[in-house]
């Protein structure tokens, strides 16, 4: 069965500061790996995946994570955040073998102070 | 684009009454999903089906029954509401598990 941790409960930067939210699996074979941000009173949206290839992903409003076997993580950054960044990112991951069974982490609440 | 939706947005129960909550796609999707999500544990599944009439169980879908009558349409009932209970249940479709889409819940409150 596949894990994933996000330990950050909450992280507070300002506008213009870079950011890094954290994410770490736990799964013995080829994983899917996911962020989505949810902004209040909403579902969750999709920002960008890594299965193979390039570690490094770029996802929408310039967000990109980077992909690391050897320290089974999936970080996501910006350079820059704006206020319109605050919301809560949850980190997914399915295996290869049931990519359809999806398991989310608990959310990082993400506070851009102007 | 497509839309999931989400009926009721809000859900009052009462403590061991039976709750149904239903979702729409229309995006033509194999797969759907239920999702509980508790404040400070993120969002847990419940069930997820990958096509018209299969049901796969989630890591919490002890309380619940879902149903998945038509590709289109997803349902999850609370088969005996818990008192006290909160909680935001969260629709979402995809296909083969590229990416889900979601909808904005429905809130449910047990008095």
């Amino acid at each position: 069965t596949q894990t994933v941790s996000q330990s950050d409960a909450h992280v507070t930067v300002f506008e213009g500061d870079s950011v890094e939210l954290r994410c770490n699996y736990s799964y013995g074979g080829s994983i899917y790996l996911s962020w989505y941000i949810q902004h209040h009173g909403h579902g969750l949206q999709f920002l960008l995946k890594y299965y193979s290839g390039n570690p490094v992903v770029q996802g929408v409003n310039g967000f990109e994570a980077e992909f690391s076997k050897s320290d089974s993580s999936f970080h996501l950054r910006k350079a820059s955040v704006h206020w319109s960044d605050s919301a809560v990112y949850f980190c997914a991951v399915s295996p290869s073998s049931n990519t359809n069974k999806v398991v989310f982490g608990t959310g990082t609440r993400l506070q851009v102070l102007p | 684009g497509g839309i999931i939706t989400q009926t009721p947005k809000f859900l009052i129960g009462q403590e061991g009454q039976k709750l149904t909550l239903k979702c729409q796609q229309n995006f033509n999707h194999d797969t759907m999903y239920w999702y509980r999500q508790d404040s400070g544990k993120g969002l847990r599944l419940i069930y997820y089906s990958i096509t018209e009439n299969d049901l796969q169980k989630g890591d919490l879908s002890e309380g619940y029954d879902a149903s998945r009558e038509k590709k289109s349409s997803f349902s999850l009932t609370v088969t005996s509401a818990q008192k006290n209970e909160m909680a935001v249940f969260l629709c979402a479709s995809s296909i083969y598990a590229e990416t889900l889409y979601f909808g904005s819940g429905t809130r449910l409150t047990v008095l």
